[in-house]
């Protein structure tokens, strides 16, 4: 089974609006970590902005937002006023077994592109 | 405070011959960790290096080995290439939480390797 679903193959938002970027999980463990990151032409991948699993309030970043609804199992970004330069993709990721473990691996979802038309 | 650096940036190689990535992380981050990006497979992790050991290993055959030096470069070595080998690779620095750090990955530009 997927452990992180990216429904959105491509989406595409006028500059200036805002737009939502779904991400729903999988995982067993109690402690773990959703990432965004955004990966330009260039081939780098960028972070945007992170969650945890205990953390109470939804992550705010600038123009960038995580609606965090744990019982949903879902992630989803949300860039306000986007940018021309915003047109990219963009990976939902996890990181389990966040307190005290010594996972470092990442689990990538399949990326959004995301085109921002003027 | 230099990003992480990978190095080279392109690589064009033939079947059968050996190739080595290299990976700078930020100064100071000693886990490692290397990611193969294909259009068909996505985003897979390759193995996460901390202070010279092997951690942790993703799902690839023998022939992907890696390596940390005692000054967290990282090496990872693709012997015997497959046209299924082209992709981009991508290594990632962590600041450990034991470090003092958060819980985010910071990568490089990825080295892009084309098999021929």
């Amino acid at each position: 089974a997927q452990k992180i679903t990216q429904t959105q193959p491509g989406m595409f938002v006028q500059e200036k609006e805002a737009v939502t970027l779904d991400c729903t999980y999988d995982t067993s463990d109690q402690s773990y970590g959703l990432f965004w990151y955004k990966q330009p032409s260039s081939g780098e991948m960028i972070f945007l902005i992170y969650q945890g699993s205990y953390d109470e309030q939804n992550a705010t970043e600038g123009r960038y937002s995580l609606n965090f609804q744990k019982a949903r199992k879902s992630a989803n970004l949300v860039i306000s006023a986007s940018q021309l330069g915003d047109s990219a993709m963009y990976f939902c990721a996890m990181r389990e077994g966040l307190i005290g473990g010594s996972n470092y691996k990442l689990t990538f979802g399949k990326g959004t592109l995301l085109t921002v038309n003027p | 405070k230099a990003g992480v650096t990978q190095t080279p940036r392109y690589l064009i190689k033939t079947r059968g011959q050996q190739v080595t990535l290299s990976c700078s992380p930020i100064s100071g981050h000693r886990s490692v960790s290397w990611y193969q990006q294909t259009p068909g497979q996505g985003l897979q992790f390759l193995f996460e290096y901390f202070s010279e050991t092997q951690r942790n290993k993703g799902n690839f055959p023998g022939r992907f080995s890696g390596r940390q030096f005692s000054n967290s470069r990282s090496e990872m070595n693709v012997s015997t290439l497959e046209l299924g080998d082209s992709a981009l690779y991508l290594c990632a620095s962590f600041l450990t939480e034991g470090q003092g750090g958060g819980a985010e990955a910071f990568f490089g530009q990825g080295t892009r390797l084309t098999v021929v």
